[in-house]
């Protein structure tokens, strides 16, 4: 069964530092999200993308954060400057339909990014 | 504000046993409403989406339902196995995915 992959699993980055967590949605999909947990706390929408361009976002999503499809398989999320609240694990997900629909959102397994 | 209340917090039920997960929300205009498992360390899972015309929907041993009137859902496991042990989010969708709040889950355990 065809699933999102995410890579890396962890990651450990210095305050301040940018970092770009990287993601494989399913391919045939057109709809892609970003999330994020904090440890202990509920999943928190953070952007979704559509045709090129972001859908929705958040009041988290703000100007530190960025996301991209660079080519016809990856989508990437870019926190510019990161602060140790940021540390969280970062989940992605893609659907064939939009968050209104009947079509289930395929999580894949996250990025722990940790902030030191 | 968007408001999403998941009862009870924890459980603990021993396998082959049923279980009820409770989900209150907020949300209006109310959209769809999904059902996760979220494995420990892992990504969600969808295990069930009704919109506010459905009452009820099953996937396998899951069985959801939902009352749109008085902004209720449950999840329902029959003969829970050790696999089960998770936790279960419910997430109620408005009309702006913007504000799309997750409950913070029941955590399941089952044990033999």
């Amino acid at each position: 069964e065809p699933e999102v992959t995410q890579t890396p699993s962890h990651q450990v980055t210095q305050m301040g530092q940018e970092v770009i967590l990287r993601c494989v949605p399913i391919s045939n999909h057109l709809y892609f999200y970003w999330y994020r947990q904090i440890l202990g706390q509920k999943v928190e929408f953070l952007v979704s993308f559509y045709n090129n361009e972001i859908s929705e976002k958040s009041e988290i999503f703000d100007d530190q954060f960025s996301v991209e499809r660079p080519d016809g398989s990856n989508f990437t999320l870019k926190i510019r400057s990161t602060k140790l609240e940021d540390s969280a694990m970062y989940f992605c997900a893609s659907s064939d339909d939009g968050p209104y629909s009947n079509q289930p959102q395929h999580f894949g397994d996250g990025t722990r990014l940790s902030i030191l | 504000k968007n408001q999403v209340e998941q009862s009870p917090q924890s459980l603990i039920i021993l396998e082959g046993k049923n279980c009820t997960l409770q989900c209150n929300y907020t949300v209006s205009p109310f959209s769809n409403l999904r059902w996760y498992k979220q494995d420990t360390g892992r990504g969600p899972v969808s295990l069930t989406i009704m919109t506010f015309s459905e009452n009820t929907k099953s996937n396998g041993r899951y069985t959801a339902t939902l009352d749109a009137d008085t902004k209720q859902s449950s999840l329902h496991i029959t003969a829970s196995q050790l696999s089960d042990s998770a936790s279960y989010i419910c997430v109620p969708l408005s009309g702006g995915y913007q504000k799309v709040t997750f409950g913070i889950g029941t955590k399941l355990q089952v044990i033999p």
